[in-house]
């Protein structure tokens, strides 16, 4: 079965400061999934990747799936007090028959003043 | 309506007893998949629900049950609580049954079992 590995597990960042948080999976990535998540709260949409090599940014933040669809990774350029949270990866699978979403255990980022 | 909503936001209960949580998808949704979410881990897959018919499990037991509606809103029903059910439980709606067009997820329910 698939696994996903995030690290590091947590992050303390001066503000303004660059920080990239790195997803590795088992086997190669079909979807991959990037959310946010406040402590104890839904999960936040950030980008999906699907192609090798393919990057995707928004605003301050950006997302690199490798050529070999084995590892992502998530930038977070001149960070903010409002990045600070939870950030998982998660992948599906097409021939997961149970179409799940496969989740990293999450990397948490504090954003100190 | 856009979003997915969730309810109750928090439920305490028994060790026992059985409990039911809703949510209500994202208008023109018709996949809703649920998942238990632990402190400190990822969330982990219970059930899929597709046009009202389960199309997929994660390794969970049989008293964690579901319904998904004509409406696309859905129920997790689980009986038999036991102190390990504590978690926040999240669901999560996309359109057709891998995410291509993303997974719009609620703000879950806490869930604390006594």
């Amino acid at each position: 079965s698939q696994e996903l590995e995030q690290s590091p597990q947590s992050l303390i960042v001066q503000e303004g400061k660059n920080l990239t948080i790195n997803c590795t999976s088992s086997k190669t990535l079909y979807g991959l999934y990037w959310y946010k998540q406040k402590y104890g709260e839904g999960l936040i949409f950030l980008m999906m990747l699907q192609k090798g090599g393919e990057e995707k940014s928004h605003e301050k933040i950006t997302a690199k799936l490798d050529e070999k669809k084995q590892q992502s990774s998530l930038h977070i350029t001149a960070s903010q007090p409002s990045h600070a949270g939870i950030y998982l990866c998660g992948a599906d699978d097409p021939l997961d028959s149970n179409y799940q979403l496969i989740w990293g255990a999450g990397t948490k980022l504090i954003i100190k003043p | 309506e856009t979003g997915v909503t969730q309810s109750p936001t928090h439920l305490i209960k028994t060790r026992g007893q059985q409990v039911t949580l809703r949510c209500s998808s994202q208008s023109g949704h018709n996949t809703v998949s649920w998942y238990q979410q632990a402190l400190g881990q990822g969330p982990q897959f219970i059930f899929q629900y597709y046009r009202e018919e389960e199309n997929g499990r994660g390794n969970f037991p049989p008293r964690f049950s579901g319904l998904q509606f004509p409406n696309y809103s859905s129920e997790l029903n689980v009986n038999a609580l036991e102190l390990d059910d504590s978690a926040l439980y999240l669901c999560a709606s996309s359109l057709g049954g891998i995410g291509t067009y993303g997974y719009t997820f609620g703000s879950g329910t806490r869930l604390t079992v006594v």
